[in-house]
C-alpha cells in the first residue's frame, strides 16, 4: 500500500537550514513526489516536484533557498537561510492508480 | 497567471447538501485534470476527489464515495463538488487544485479555499 510518511514537526533557527523528509512505503521507492507549503490562512503553494534520481523542478517564483533531493525511498526538501515566513506546514504528495492523489501527514516547521 | 477561485461553502445541517464551485482562469482548463482537497480543523490535507481533463476518469476518497460527486464544465471553466448527506466529519476548508497533467499527477496550483461547516 502506497503511504507517505513525514515527521509531524521540525524546527530550526532563523538563517539556518533545515531538511524535511518524506518517506515512501516499501515497494514504491521510484515514485515522484511533490512538495507543497501551507501557510496559515492561505491556500497551499506548490514548491517543487522531486524524482527518484534526485532531480527537482520548482514552481514559478520559488526562491533558490528551496531545493529538493532523494535517497532511496526518501525525498527531501531543504530550505536554507530560513526566514520567518518559511514557518508553515509542508506536505509531500504523490499519485496512485487512476486519478488518485495521496498526501503525507505534513510537517509543521517552526522557525526559532 | 493561473487563478482558482473557490466558492459555495457555508454552514449546513447534517444530512443536507451543498455544492462547491471553482472558477478557473489563466490556463487552458480542458487540458488538465482537477481535484478537490480538504483540511479538517487541526488535521492535514486530505484528497477528496479528482477528475480527468474530459471527465472520463473520476475517483473519490473512500470517506466520501457515494455521497460526493465531482464534475466539470470545460466550456465555462468551472469545477464542481456536489456534497450530499453531509456529516460533521465533512467540516473542513475545501480547496480546488489544478493537476500538472491531464489525468492525475500532482498539484501545481491551488485555490484559496472555501469553508464548509456541518452543524445543527
Amino acid at each position: 500500500q502506497l503511504v507517505l510518511t513525514q515527521s509531524p514537526s521540525a524546527s530550526a533557527s532563523l538563517g539556518a537550514s533545515v531538511k524535511l523528509t518524506c518517506t515512501l512505503s516499501s515497494g514504491h521507492s521510484t515514485y515522484t513526489i511533490a512538495w507543497h507549503q501551507h501557510q496559515p490562512d492561505k491556500g497551499p503553494r506548490f514548491l517543487m516536484k522531486v524524482t527518484s534520481d534526485g532531480s527537482h523542478t520548482k514552481g514559478d517564483g520559488i526562491p533558490d533557498r528551496f531545493s529538493g533531493s532523494s535517497s532511496g525511498a526518501e525525498r527531501y526538501l531543504t530550505i536554507s537561510s530560513l526566514q520567518s515566513e518559511d514557518e508553515a506546514d509542508y506536505y509531500c504528495q504523490t499519485w496512485g492508480t487512476d486519478i488518485h492523489w495521496l498526501f503525507g501527514g505534513g510537517t509543521k516547521l517552526t522557525v526559532l | 497567471e493561473v487563478q482558482l477561485v473557490d466558492s459555495g461553502g457555508g454552514l449546513v445541517q447534517p444530512g443536507r447538501a451543498l455544492r462547491l464551485s471553482c472558477a478557473a482562469s489563466g490556463f487552458t482548463f480542458d487540458d488538465y485534470a482537477m481535484h478537490w482537497v480538504r483540511q479538517a480543523p487541526g488535521k492535514g490535507l486530505e484528497w477528496v476527489a479528482g477528475i480527468s481533463w474530459n471527465g472520463g476518469m473520476i475517483d473519490y476518497a473512500d470517506s466520501v464515495k457515494g455521497r460526493f460527486t465531482i464534475s466539470r464544465d470545460n466550456t465555462k471553466k468551472f469545477l464542481y463538488l456536489q456534497m450530499n448527506n453531509l456529516a460533521s466529519e465533512d467540516t473542513a476548508l475545501y480547496y480546488c487544485a489544478k493537476d500538472i497533467h491531464s489525468s492525475g499527477w500532482y498539484a501545481d496550483s491551488w485555490g484559496q479555499g472555501t469553508l464548509v461547516t456541518v452543524s445543527s
